[in-house]
């Protein structure tokens, strides 16, 4: 009963091509998230969705595209990938945008490596 | 924006002994605290969250303590086993989460 699942978990391919994570939660949450820890293990978001809906893009670059068919699904496309994209990228999800009253609950991560 | 400073950032202990992890952080103006462990290779598992009009919250031989004052959490750890080896990590809420950078704890059999 994983409650965020992310797939895959690991990832590896060559620069300058195009990948997708998946991300799905089953614990009803409406809001979802994808965070990037890079290699100094610092997380950091990347995005978050609301109902569908995206709220927070903090200075993504445009190859990296989120989408949300549903409120419990929130897939993470990156295009033209280059060295730096190499990163562990986590989904999370929480009850609501803001009060969370139960906090976040994170996935697995998927280990993306661009060689 | 809010910044989250975690000291130390590394920390090795002999079994038994009990630890104290600090969090600092710039905005009081929060929703809740949420302390987290990351094992290598691992994901996150969330430990406590601390709502922001509490003062502590406890699990086990856990204890968080949340002082907006100050900017300061504190995250306790009573008895310290080898199996608590890991990263632990503190997130800001308002909004999103921010995180520290952790401190990495080794406790030595």
């Amino acid at each position: 009963d994983t409650a965020v699942s992310q797939t895959p978990k690991y990832l590896v391919t060559q620069m300058g091509n195009d990948k997708s994570i998946k991300c799905e939660q089953n614990l009803g949450h409406d809001t979802m998230y994808w965070y990037k820890q890079d290699s100094k293990k610092f997380l950091k978001i990347m995005f978050s969705y609301n109902n569908k809906e995206l709220i927070i893009n903090e200075t993504v670059p445009n190859r990296f595209s989120p989408k949300s068919p549903d409120k419990a699904h929130l897939n993470l496309h990156i295009n033209s990938l280059e060295l730096g994209d190499s990163a562990v990228y986590f989904c999370a999800s929480s009850q609501d945008l803001r009060t969370n009253l139960y906090g976040y609950t994170f996935g697995s991560g998927t280990r993306l490596t661009v060689v | 924006k809010q910044e989250v400073t975690q000291i130390p950032a590394a920390l090795s202990v002999p079994e038994g002994e009990n630890l104290v992890l600090n969090c600092s952080f710039t905005d009081s103006a929060i929703y809740n605290l949420q302390w987290f462990r990351q094992d290598p290779g691992k994901g996150l598992t969330s430990l406590l969250l601390i709502q922001s009009s509490q003062r502590e919250q406890t699990s086990g031989r856990l204890n968080a303590s949340l002082d907006k004052s100050s900017g300061r959490s504190t995250l306790y750890i009573a008895a310290s086993q080898p199996g608590d080896s890991a990263t632990y990590l503190c997130a800001l809420n308002d909004y999103k989460l921010s995180f520290g950078a952790g401190t990495t704890v080794t406790v030595r059999a």
